[in-house]
């Protein structure tokens, strides 16, 4: 079955410094790949998904992900946090076939932003 | 930008109630999800929906749960006898190339 795991439960970073979560996944096929983020009683965002093709995927908020088959990997960076990044992020596959897919989810990153 | 709207945004029931979670999704999408997250936890899928019918269900989809799409543009998930491990937060979301999450209802079971 697959499964994704974010290794760190909780990061903090300094507002101004660059940002990386890790997302490793599981799963026999070509996964579809999301980064969602959550503010405290909000909803889910998406930053961005990979389907397929550039392994580099750009998203909203500054964000981009990078896909690594060999490692399987989807992890998210940001060149430069700010304050308003402080978020709960999770990152997710897509099982099944193309737009069916259910999603499952990594069990999260909780980012804390120091001024 | 289409959203996915829920309501309500916050419900409140007794333990051995009935709810009933209602979902817009984007109207051009085809297929429609329920996922629930209990505070603290990660997101996990319930059910999906496709062409008026269940497509999967996970095991928490048990009997008490139910999911309809009784007009063109709602969708509802329905909780028969609520419990108190029903206590979290659902998500109704829509795909169709591009996953997209209503804001959520916060369901507390007293």
């Amino acid at each position: 079955a697959q499964s994704v795991t974010q290794p760190d439960i909780h990061i903090t970073v300094s507002e101004g410094a660059s940002l990386e979560l890790r997302c490793n996944y599981s799963y026999g096929a070509t996964p579809y790949l999301f980064w969602y983020v959550q503010s405290p009683g909000q909803g889910l965002q998406l930053l961005l998904k990979y389907f397929s093709g550039d392994t580099l995927v750009q998203g909203i908020k500054g964000f981009e992900a990078e896909f690594k088959r060999s490692q399987s990997s989807f992890n998210l960076r940001k060149p430069s946090v700010h304050w308003s990044d402080a978020a709960e992020y999770f990152c997710a596959v897509g099982v099944g076939t193309g737009t069916a897919s259910k999603l499952t989810f990594g069990t999260g990153t909780r980012l804390q932003v120091t001024l | 930008e289409p959203e996915v709207t829920q309501t309500p945004s916050h419900q409140v029931t007794q333990m051995g109630q009935e709810v009933i979670l209602r979902c817009v999704p984007i109207s051009n999408h085809l297929y429609f999800y329920w996922y629930r997250q209990i505070l603290g936890q990660k997101v996990e899928f319930l059910v999906s929906f496709y062409n008026n019918e269940i497509s999967e269900k996970s095991e928490i989809f048990d009997d008490q749960f139910s999911v309809e799409r009784p007009d063109g543009s709602n969708f509802t998930l329905k909780i028969r006898s609520t419990k108190l491990e029903d206590s979290a937060m659902y998500f109704c979301a829509s795909n169709s190339y591009g996953y997209t999450f209503g804001s959520g209802t916060r369901l507390t079971v007293v």
